[in-house]
C-alpha cells in the first residue's frame, strides 16, 4: 500500500535561515507528489506539485522541491525563511488515474524564531 | 486557481443529532469531490471519494452509515454526520477536482465540528 513520511514532526529555524522538509514515499508507480501548508484552522494551500518532467519543481513563496527516485524522496527547500512562513506542512502522494486522491504524511510543524 | 467552498467553516452541535456540511465549487464543474478528516494535531485522512450521479466510496474503516455522502450536482457535494457524537469532532475538508485542471485538487476552507 501507499505511504508517505514525513520524518520530522517539529522543526524550528531562524528567519532567514534555509530550510529543507523532508518527504518519502512508499508507492508502486511514480506518483503525483505534492506538498501543501497549513495555518491554524485553515484550510490547505498548494506550494508546488510534480507529476513528470523536471525534477526540480519550483513553487510559490519562494519554494521549491527536488524529486529524486532512487531515494523515493520529494523533500522540500526554502532558501530563505520569512515568519510567515511558520505553519504546518503535508506532502501527499496522488493516487489514481487523475492523481488527486491524495495520501498525506503526518505533518511538520514549522515554527521560526525571530 | 479555481475556487472551492465549504460551509460552515464552524458548527456546534448536541450529541445524538445530525449536521450537514457542504462543499461547492464556485467556478468550475467538480466531477469528483474528497472528503478528508483532521484530528488535531494530526493529518489528514481521506473519508470517502465522491462522483457526480453516482455513489461515494468509502475508505476502510469509514461508516456509510454514520457519514452520508451526497453528490447531486457538479458544484455541490454535502457530508452528513449522522447521530453525532463527541468522538465525531474533528475537522473536516473537502476537495473537488474534474478532469480540465490539471489533476489538482483544490481544498475548501475546513469545517470544525464540536459534537457536545
Amino acid at each position: 500500500a501507499q505511504s508517505v513520511t514525513q520524518p520530522d514532526i517539529h522543526i524550528t529555524v531562524s528567519e532567514g535561515a534555509s530550510l529543507e522538509l523532508r518527504c518519502n514515499y512508499s508507492y508502486g508507480a511514480t506518483p503525483y507528489l505534492f506538498w501543501y501548508v497549513q495555518s491554524p484552522g485553515q484550510g490547505l494551500q498548494l506550494l508546488l506539485k510534480y507529476f513528470s518532467g523536471d525534477t526540480l519543481v519550483q513553487g510559490i513563496k519562494g519554494f521549491e522541491a527536488e524529486f529524486k527516485r532512487s531515494q523515493s524522496s520529494f523533500n522540500l527547500r526554502k532558501p530563505s525563511v520569512h515568519w510567515s512562513d511558520a505553519a504546518e506542512y503535508f506532502c501527499a502522494v496522488g493516487l489514481g488515474t487523475s492523481g488527486s486522491r491524495l495520501t498525506f504524511g503526518e505533518g511538520t510543524q514549522l515554527t521560526v524564531n525571530p | 486557481g479555481a475556487v472551492v467552498s465549504q460551509h460552515p467553516s464552524r458548527v456546534i452541535c448536541k450529541s445524538g443529532t445530525s449536521v450537514k456540511i457542504e462543499c461547492r465549487s464556485l467556478d468550475f464543474q467538480a466531477t469528483t469531490m474528497f472528503w478528508y478528516r483532521q484530528f488535531p494535531k494530526q493529518s489528514l485522512m481521506l473519508m470517502a471519494t465522491s462522483n457526480e450521479g453516482s455513489k461515494a466510496t468509502y475508505e476502510q474503516g469509514v461508516e456509510k452509515d454514520k457519514f452520508l455522502i451526497n453528490h447531486a450536482s457538479l458544484t455541490l457535494s454535502t457530508l452528513t454526520v449522522t447521530s453525532a457524537h463527541p468522538e465525531d469532532s474533528s475537522f473536516y475538508i473537502c476537495s473537488a477536482t474534474s478532469p480540465g485542471l490539471n489533476t489538482e485538487a483544490f481544498f475548501g476552507q475546513g469545517t470544525r465540528l464540536t459534537v457536545v
